[in-house]
């Protein structure tokens, strides 16, 4: 699976949208984006995923470009339990072949009041 | 629906001591693995399993062993307990029916003296 690249971290006012960016230029093209975080002391936890479409569920918004090389992250109006580390990663659609996932250190997010 | 949980949350091991961390999950997935997380370093892949009776070695297997006897469970082993192996330890599973979104337990912390 492709590597991802992501800042180290990134600051947030409460209420404002936070957007998290990931570099992934040597994506296949069957490979899906996805995304995670971590709250302190949590295990991850899933948040959205795509393939070449934006998308939005609940938690998120996920805008991957056209030429799919990298993507965003939207936490459309962020609160202070968004506070987390932000994991970008690309998977094949092998879903067993988690041996090859890098996860990295991914993007400490920190909302502020 | 509990999703993957695993035993013990905390551990204080000696040197030398052997011990298994429990990890089970009700989502009816073929994949599982485990992770561990050092500060600095990210998640590791140690051991993962694609389906009952089949494991294999992910990046940092020395020291720990795997088996899968059914598919709910995947329990780790650590043979004769280093300090080295002083981390929190995260239980994952995959697959059918859930896609490929990985579900992650809430961790196991380990300490060894």
């Amino acid at each position: 699976d492709a590597k991802t690249t992501q800042p180290t971290s990134m600051d947030c006012a409460e209420g404002r949208a936070a957007n998290l960016p990931c570099n992934h230029s040597t994506i296949s093209g069957n490979e899906y984006v996805y995304w995670y975080r971590q709250i302190h002391s949590q295990g991850p936890q899933y948040i959205i995923h795509g393939l070449k479409n934006n998308e939005t569920n609940e938690m998120a918004s996920l805008i991957i470009t056209e030429d799919r090389k990298s993507s965003t992250l939207i936490l459309p109006h962020a609160t202070l339990r968004d506070t987390a580390v932000y994991y970008c990663i690309v998977r094949s659609l092998n879903a067993g072949n988690n041996r090859k996932l890098i996860w990295g250190l991914g993007t400490s997010l920190a909302v502020n009041p | 629906n509990a999703g993957v949980t695993q035993t013990p949350k905390f551990q204080v091991l000696k040197t030398g001591q052997s011990m298994t961390l429990q990890c089970a999950q009700d989502m009816n997935h073929e994949y599982m693995s485990w992770y561990r997380q050092d500060p600095g370093m990210g998640l590791r892949l140690i051991h993962y399993s694609v389906g009952a009776g089949i494991t294999d070695q992910g990046e940092v297997p020395n020291g720990y062993n795997v088996s899968r006897s059914t598919t709910e469970d995947f329990p780790l082993r650590l043979l004769s307990a280093a300090p080295s192996q002083t981390s929190v330890y995260f239980c994952a599973s995959s697959g059918t029916p859930s896609g490929n979104t990985i579900y992650f337990g809430e961790g196991s912390w380990l300490t060894v003296v």
